[in-house]
């Protein structure tokens, strides 16, 4: 059975306090593994897909790894608008079904 | 704006009502999916569409019914509801991804909160 588990389940930051969210998942042949963002009364909001480990995607002031047994989630100098949920989920190979993790719940003061 | 639309946005329901809630996308994605999202779990699939006419079950499909006769639209049928149906629903719309990979730049709607009593 497919497993992801995000931690922490929330952080709080200063604004500018650099800090990185953990995926972590057990998935027979990964096909993809996907970051979500996903603010209060709204629906997730893609992020990235990564795909094999070893690759790195960049967007503003987040940054997303992948090795064969976690995903971080980078985020640098965080901003109060970085707020929200941030949601991991991976594909394995052969199936349309995804397996969501619980989510990590980020909140930055300024 | 382009996006995927659901309708409505808050519903209440009485057990063994039922009920269609609606999702249209009009960015010409082939892919199109059911969710629901309940406290303190991830997001379960319920059915999904890899184009017109074609449907499959995902993770949780028992109690849903859903149809995809245009590649625009993608309603899920509650068929008598239970209070265990009692969620928040999202509707999510891909382009084919690298391999075919679904959910790659994909698109949710707002929400469907739906309630059973």
């Amino acid at each position: 059975e497919d497993q992801v588990t995000q931690s922490p389940e929330a952080l709080r930051l200063q604004e500018g306090e650099s800090s990185s969210l953990n995926c972590s998942y057990t998935v027979s042949g990964l096909r993809g593994l996907f970051w979500y963002r996903q603010d209060p009364g709204k629906g997730p909001e893609f992020l990235f897909t990564l795909y094999s480990a070893g690759e790195e995607k960049e967007k503003e002031r987040l940054k997303a790894t992948l090795t064969k047994k976690e995903s971080f989630l980078h985020i640098t100098a965080p901003k109060p608008e970085d707020s929200a949920t941030y949601l991991c989920a991976v594909h394995r190979g052969g199936s349309y079904i995804p397996t969501f993790g619980r989510g990590t719940s980020l909140i930055v003061h300024p | 704006n382009a996006g995927v639309t659901q309708t409505p946005k808050f519903q209440v329901l009485k057990t063994g009502q039922s009920m269609t809630l609606q999702c249209a996308q009009d960015m010409n994605h082939e892919y199109m999916s059911w969710y629901r999202q309940d406290p303190g779990m991830g997001l379960r699939l319920i059915h999904y569409s890899v184009g017109a006419g074609i449907t499959d079950q995902g993770e949780v499909p028992n109690g849903y019914n859903v149809s995809r006769s245009t590649t625009e639209d993608f309603p899920l049928r509650l068929l008598s509801a239970a209070p265990s149906q009692t969620s928040v629903y999202f509707c999510a719309s891909s382009p084919r991804g690298q391999g075919g990979l679904m959910n790659t730049e994909a698109f949710f709607g707002q929400g469907t909160r739906l309630t059973v009593v």
